[in-house]
């Protein structure tokens, strides 16, 4: 099973700043990996697929990079609605398919 | 634009099987492959299993086989996921999902397109 990583686990940043998350797959998985955005309540949003498409509707400020075993999700700019848990899951090697324990991002 | 309505929560005892249902509006089941993900309270997302498209089975994560089993009924559009012997730690939100599959650069892009709002399960005595 590969396990995935995602770094830090709570990420308090200021509206308006660049947030920075980090997602570690424990072999290479290539460029099949996702990220989510979940807030309270919800079911889980699709931000982006292949490691760096963004999927339809989602905007511009949200990026991702990597491949192989690290990756990022970058928010280039914090806006209110963007205060969430952020998972990344691969696709490369199922079953299963993994997602990371996830991260926080709070309101600083 | 797909979605998907799940049933409403359920409360069952220890041992018990519960079966909860996605149905389908906006397009149509036979063309999507459905995939159930459950969430713990406070806890993370963890994929359960789902429909591989490349070769036409069903596919449960090792851990939930034997106890689960997700069926689909194609005349009203609604996928149904199964889970048996019920115990607390299976109290949870469980959600399905629709895989997508886009090709980027020659390689075959899995990833859950569509979701539905979730129906949460708990199991209490």
């Amino acid at each position: 099973e590969i396990v995935m990583t995602q770094s830090p686990a709570t990420l308090s940043v200021s509206p308006g700043d660049r947030a920075t998350l980090s997602c570690r797959a424990s072999q290479s998985v290539s460029s099949k990996l996702a990220w989510y955005q979940q807030k309270p309540g919800q079911a889980p949003r699709l931000l982006i697929y292949g490691a760096s498409t963004r999927a339809t509707g989602i905007p511009a400020r949200f990026s991702g990079s990597g491949s192989g075993t690290e990756f990022t999700l970058t928010i280039s700019s914090l806006q209110s609605e963007d205060f969430a848990v952020y998972y990344c899951q691969q696709y490369h090697k199922w079953p299963p398919w993994t997602f990371g324990q996830g991260t926080k991002v709070e309101i600083e | 634009q797909v979605q998907l309505v799940h049933s409403g929560a359920e409360v069952k005892k220890p041992g018990a099987s519960v079966k909860v249902s996605c149905k389908v509006s906006g397009y149509t089941l036979t063309k999507l492959s459905m995939h159930w993900v459950r969430q713990a309270p406070g806890k993370g997302l963890e994929w359960m299993g789902g429909f591989d498209p490349e070769d036409g089975d069903t596919v449960y994560a090792h851990r939930f086989q034997g106890r689960v089993t997700m069926t689909e009924d194609t005349s009203t559009d609604t996928a149904y996921m199964e889970l048996s012997s019920l115990r607390s730690e299976d109290t949870a939100v469980y959600y399905c999902a629709t895989l997508g599959m886009i090709t980027l650069g020659g390689v075959i892009v899995p990833h859950f397109e569509y979701w539905g709002q979730g129906t949460l399960v708990t199991v209490s005595s």
